[in-house]
């Protein structure tokens, strides 16, 4: 298995421009998850989804931020409109349905908002 | 999910072994703790977790006060490829849950 694939790996953009960002989980897990990591912050759970369905968006800091996952396979997160605070690398992770809680992640996406 | 504490900062000589240590102590009765690095640039990976025993893997031990209100994570021949951010989470997280809150960690460094 090839892990958890995100796209792209780096993006940079100016503010005011709509950023998407994606995600493919490792075939078989049934959780996945949306984190954000700057040097003030840490890293922050944004949003995560069990069976494809949002289960806590709690950490999304503001409507400008919108994650789906249309299928197992696959999912986004959107940013519109981008801001400088929004630079940070943005890691998705995804684990099976196993009892326990070990997270594979994702090499991550490093966004920079001009 | 309960709060713990990290030193900020550990070194160690490769070759020897690495103690982290944990403080947990408002863990409660169904609360597992959960150890996982970050090496620089890449994505956190998990390396053990455990409820009240202590637990071995091919990456580390996980050493569980019976208490429960502290736990070290034992690298046991600390390469320079550990260097690393040495995070300590504490988390329900069975079936039902699926959050892990990661706090500043330990910054480990595996000088020669």
């Amino acid at each position: 298995d090839a892990g958890v694939i995100q796209s792209p790996r780096h993006e940079v953009t100016e503010m005011g421009q709509e950023v998407t960002l994606r995600c493919k989980p490792i075939s078989g897990h049934d959780y996945l998850f949306w984190y954000r990591q700057t040097m003030m912050r840490g890293l922050e759970l944004l949003i995560y989804f069990n069976n494809n369905v949002p289960i806590d968006d709690s950490g999304m800091p503001e409507d400008r931020f919108s994650a789906k996952m249309p299928n197992a396979s696959f999912s986004t997160l959107k940013i519109q409109p981008s801001e400088p605070r929004d630079s940070a690398v943005y890691f998705c992770a995804s684990r099976p349905d196993s009892g326990y809680n070990e997270q594979f992640f994702g090499p991550g996406t490093r966004l920079t908002v001009l | 999910d309960a709060k713990t504490t990290q030193p900020t900062s550990m070194d160690c000589a490769e070759g020897r072994a690495a103690n982290l240590p944990c403080n947990h102590s408002t863990i409660s009765g169904n609360e597992y703790v959960y150890w996982y690095r970050q090496i620089h640039s890449q994505g956190p990976q998990y390396i053990i977790h455990g409820l009240k025993n202590n637990e071995t893997n091919e990456m580390a031990s996980l050493i569980i006060t019976e208490d429960r209100k502290s736990s070290t994570l034992i690298l046991p021949h600390a390469t320079l490829r550990d260097t690393a951010v040495y995070y300590c989470i504490v988390s329900d997280g069975g079936t039902s849950y699926g959050k892990l809150t990661f706090g500043q960690g330990t910054i480990l460094t595996v000088h020669p």
